[in-house]
């Protein structure tokens, strides 16, 4: 069974300070996602990452996909009270599947 | 152009009941998946429709069971509620073609008595 291990679990900051979430997993992925959900909201595609080492900025958002394929990372810069919500990673093992990891709940306070 | 849209948003069931949930997706999308997403286990993929097919299914019980019509729209039914049932259920579309990008609905939170 391919899982998707995310950590930390939980993760509650100032405004302003930085951050990284991971995403890791023993098998290797054609390609990952990241998703960030708001309360009462469907999750919202961030970005997807597809090569081996690839870096991905959005704004103050930089995404990385390991060497490998396994695992990929998520990094926030002077976080904002509006990057609060939860972050969900993704990956298709198979064709039409895809699986969603254990997530990172996120709280910038203010 | 239109989002997902998931109907009903909110709803409460006694266990043994059955319920069924309605997806329709974003105008062109011909894939449809349902996740079932609890604070214990997280987002799970339930199944995956494309036109009118089923083409992959998670490892969920006999009880959960859906379709897609014609028009891309889709329908998730659950039976024999139990208790264990209660979450979000989300739709999610997308084009189907492999570019992987899931748009999804609001979600319908099912609550089971």
């Amino acid at each position: 069974t391919q899982l998707l291990e995310q950590s930390p679990q939980f993760l509650s900051i100032q405004e302003g300070e930085n951050l990284t979430v991971y995403c890791n997993s023993s098998s290797v992925f054609s390609s990952l996602q990241w998703y960030r959900q708001e309360p009462g909201e469907g999750p919202v595609l961030l970005v997807t990452v597809v090569t081996g080492g690839e870096v991905k900025k959005l704004k103050r958002l930089t995404f990385q996909f390991g060497d490998a394929r396994k695992d990929s990372s998520l990094h926030i810069t002077a976080a904002q009270p509006g990057d609060t919500g939860l972050y969900l990673c993704a990956g298709a093992p198979g064709t039409y599947k895809y699986i969603f990891g254990t997530g990172t709940r996120l709280k910038v306070l203010a | 152009k239109a989002g997902v849209t998931q109907t009903p948003r909110y709803l409460i069931k006694t266990r043994g009941q059955q319920v069924t949930l309605s997806c329709s997706p974003i105008s062109g999308h011909r894939s449809v998946s349902w996740y079932q997403q609890t604070p214990g286990q997280g987002l799970q993929f339930l199944f995956e429709y494309f036109s009118e097919t089923q083409r992959n299914k998670g490892n969920f019980p006999g009880r959960f069971s859906g379709r897609q019509f014609s028009n891309s729209r889709s329908e998730m039914n659950v039976s024999t509620l139990e208790l264990g049932d209660s979450a979000l259920y989300l739709c999610a579309s997308s084009p189907g073609d492999g570019t992987g990008e899931l748009f999804f609905g609001e979600g319908s939170r099912l609550t089971v008595l």
